[in-house]
């Protein structure tokens, strides 16, 4: 069976510009997950979705992030306008139920210049 | 106080020998708990799973969760040069992660 399928694996882009991540959930998981990475802050959660509703977004760190999951198998993180502090790794992962294993993708190293 | 707190790192051992590997989670509530091993540049994956009080074996792993003192632990017995990785603690209810403890075994 697929796994957790994210696109891009690699982004650069300069500051200023729109950047957005991709996710393809394992099918039949109801619950997804983005979470941003970086050596100084770990992983943290920034949204989770239920069913495709956002269930707990406070994680989002400001309005130029934005979040949709349009049906049961994509999901889309958007960062607009992107800053250089936004590089990270971003990880996107689902599961069954909220309170389950995860399961990750490869993830999106995004570098923003 | 951090949701999720690890045992600080690095943490060193020779091969061969049982590396610990200790959690600690503010949430009183929490019935679930999962341990991922991370390799550098790659995704988190999941290892081991705990639900109930005691210990959980499968293969050279070991997970122990003490509800009552808010505690879960990994013990990974004859360690290899492979299991060399940061292994993250996860509290479900939490949707929190620990900052990871990063784990060499020397060959």
């Amino acid at each position: 069976d697929a796994g957790v399928i994210q696109s891009p694996r690699h982004e650069v882009t300069e500051m200023g510009q729109e950047v957005t991540l991709r996710c393809k959930p394992i099918s039949g998981h109801n619950s997804l997950f983005w979470y941003r990475q970086t050596m100084m802050r770990g992983l943290e959660l920034l949204i989770y979705f239920n069913n495709n509703v956002p269930i707990d977004d406070s994680g989002m760190p400001e309005d130029r992030f934005s979040a949709k999951m349009p049906n049961a198998s994509f999901s889309t993180l958007k960062i607009q306008p992107s800053e250089p502090r936004d590089s990270a790794v971003y990880f996107c992962a689902s599961s069954t139920q909220g309170d389950q294993p995860q399961h990750f993708g490869d993830g999106t190293r995004l570098s923003i210049l | 106080q951090k949701e999720v707190e690890q045992n600080s790192g690095p943490l060193s051992v020779p091969e061969g020998a049982i590396a610990s590997l200790n959690c600690t989670y503010s949430d009183r509530g929490s019935q679930s708990f999962f341990w991922y091993r991370q390799y550098s540049g790659k995704s988190p994956e999941l290892i081991m799973f705990i639900y109930s009080n005691g210990d959980k074996e499968d293969g050279r792993f070991t997970a122990q969760l003490n509800k009552a003192s808010q505690y879960v632990s990994l013990l990974i017995r004859d360690s290899q040069p492979s299991d060399s990785a940061t292994y993250l603690c996860a509290v479900a209810r939490q949707l929190t992660f620990g900052s990871g403890t990063q784990l060499t075994v020397l060959p």
